[in-house]
């Protein structure tokens, strides 16, 4: 069974850095069929995509992140992490870390977000 | 962008209950629904528009292509009340519709 585990600080100063890890068991990290994604959610507000990383180290972000946001991926610790620069009261949110899995339908890729940790709360705060 | 409606509905056990998502621009198949219960991540219900995660409830199912799509409940069960959110996946930054909540009539 592929589980997602995030982890990091709970409380982040404004204009600092904001960094979070995501453990990933039951699944590689290095596999070929999945992307590994950031995704965010402010209290009682809608879901934000903030970019993924493949195991090649290629990454997407979102641009309402103004490069911001940098993903990476430490294959020896089947982690991917998460650092978000200069943040401010507007990156409190739940973070979530998920697997974008690579689902093949009649020869098409069609990416899903099949498997998600338990979600991290972040506030920014001095 | 992604625009769901309604933004919440009130139905009881045992009805069906149609959700709407609707692209900007056409998207194809490329879209996903979700279940997000209080306070618990996010889960696949849905992807390609109509394929069915596996351990998903038949009850679930999805339709639709280009720029309009459903996600139809067959018959509500107690823990069907959620928020449920359709989302893009052919066009970056992958976009989420702003969530439809289901509630208890």
């Amino acid at each position: 069974q592929v589980q997602l585990q995030e982890s990091g600080p709970g409380l982040v100063k404004p204009s600092q850095t904001l960094s979070l890890s995501c453990t990933v068991s039951g699944d590689s990290i290095s596999s070929d069929d999945s992307y590994w994604t950031w995704i965010r959610q402010p209290a009682g507000k809608g879901l934000e995509w903030i970019g993924r990383i493949y195991t090649s180290g290629r990454t997407k972000y979102n641009p309402s992140l103004k490069s911001r946001a940098t993903i990476s991926v430490d294959t020896s610790k089947n982690q991917f992490s998460l650092r978000l620069s200069s943040v401010t009261a507007a990156d409190t949110a739940v973070y979530y870390c998920a697997r974008d899995r690579i689902n093949m339908v009649g020869g098409v890729i069609h990416p899903s977000l099949d498997v998600w940790g338990q979600g991290t709360t972040v506030t920014v705060s001095s | 962008q992604m625009t769901q409606s309604p933004s919440s509905v009130s139905a009881s056990v045992g009805d069906r209950v149609t959700i709407s998502c609707r692209a900007s621009q056409d998207i194809a198949t490329w879209l996903a629904w979700y279940q997000q219960r209080p306070g618990k991540a996010p889960k696949l219900l849905i992807y390609a528009a109509s394929i069915l995660q596996s351990g998903v409830p038949s009850r679930f199912s999805g339709s639709g292509s280009g720029t309009d799509f459903t996600l139809t409940i067959s018959s509500l069960q107690p823990e069907d009340f959620a928020t449920f959110y359709c989302q893009q996946s052919i066009i970056f930054p992958w976009t989420f519709g702003q969530g439809t909540r289901v509630e208890i009539k």
